[in-house]
């Protein structure tokens, strides 16, 4: 069964902080992998999309990946109270499929 | 352009009934995914359609279905409703050009009574 995890969270940082949020994904296969942003009673909207090892920044997001480790993170600079939301992590594993992780939920306090 | 549209928006429905609902995707896209999102299980991936042919489908019952038109037009239909069937039910958009980023509609809210 390919997965990806990410911690539950609910994550708390005060505001200006850096939220990371991590996740990890089964298949060693997934080619592609996408941070979405999710507010509460909204749909899913993507923040960023990575693809090779490393980092890719786009203004106060970093997406990062590391295939060796299966592992992918997204950081959030200076964190606004605006950016409190469910985080979705997810790996498109070839086949015409992308899996989800079920999300982090993430609180910046005032 | 306009963005990915799902209709209706809310649905209450009975155990038993049927439901079709439909999906709108971004004008020149031709790959339409559907997920199920509960609380619970996250979003879980229902099928994918490009060019009128399902070409994957995710691990639920046979009483999930859907289907694609020619203009991209997806529509997907639940039989015999059950309570654990009460989910937001989303539409992803993609170009079908090898991009894999997906665009989200607004979601329909299933709800059975």
């Amino acid at each position: 069964q390919k997965e990806v995890e990410q911690n539950s969270g609910p994550l708390s940082v005060p505001e200006g902080a850096i939220a990371s949020l991590n996740c990890t994904y089964s298949d060693r296969g997934s080619q592609s992998f996408f941070w979405y942003r999710q507010y509460s009673g909204k749909s899913p909207e993507l923040i960023m999309s990575i693809y090779s090892n490393g980092d890719k920044e786009d203004g106060r997001f970093t997406a990062q990946l590391n295939k060796a480790s299966q592992y992918v993170s997204l950081l959030i600079r200076d964190s606004q109270p605006s950016d409190s939301a469910t985080y979705l992590c997810a790996a498109y594993t070839g086949g015409f499929k992308t899996i989800f992780g079920a999300g982090t939920r993430l609180f910046v306090k005032a | 352009k306009a963005g990915v549209t799902q209709t209706p928006r809310y649905l209450i429905k009975t155990r038993g009934q049927q439901v079709t609902l439909s999906c709108s995707p971004i004008s020149g896209h031709r790959s339409v995914s559907w997920y199920q999102q509960t609380p619970g299980q996250g979003l879980q991936f229902l099928f994918e359609y490009f060019s009128e042919t399902q070409r994957n489908k995710g691990n639920f019952p046979g009483r999930f279905s859907g289907r694609q038109f020619s203009n991209s037009r997806s529509e997907m239909n639940v039989s015999t409703l059950e309570l654990g069937d009460s989910a937001l039910y989303l539409c992803a958009s993609y170009s079908g050009r090898g991009n894999t980023e997906a665009f989200f509609g607004q979601g329909t809210r299933l709800t059975v009574v």
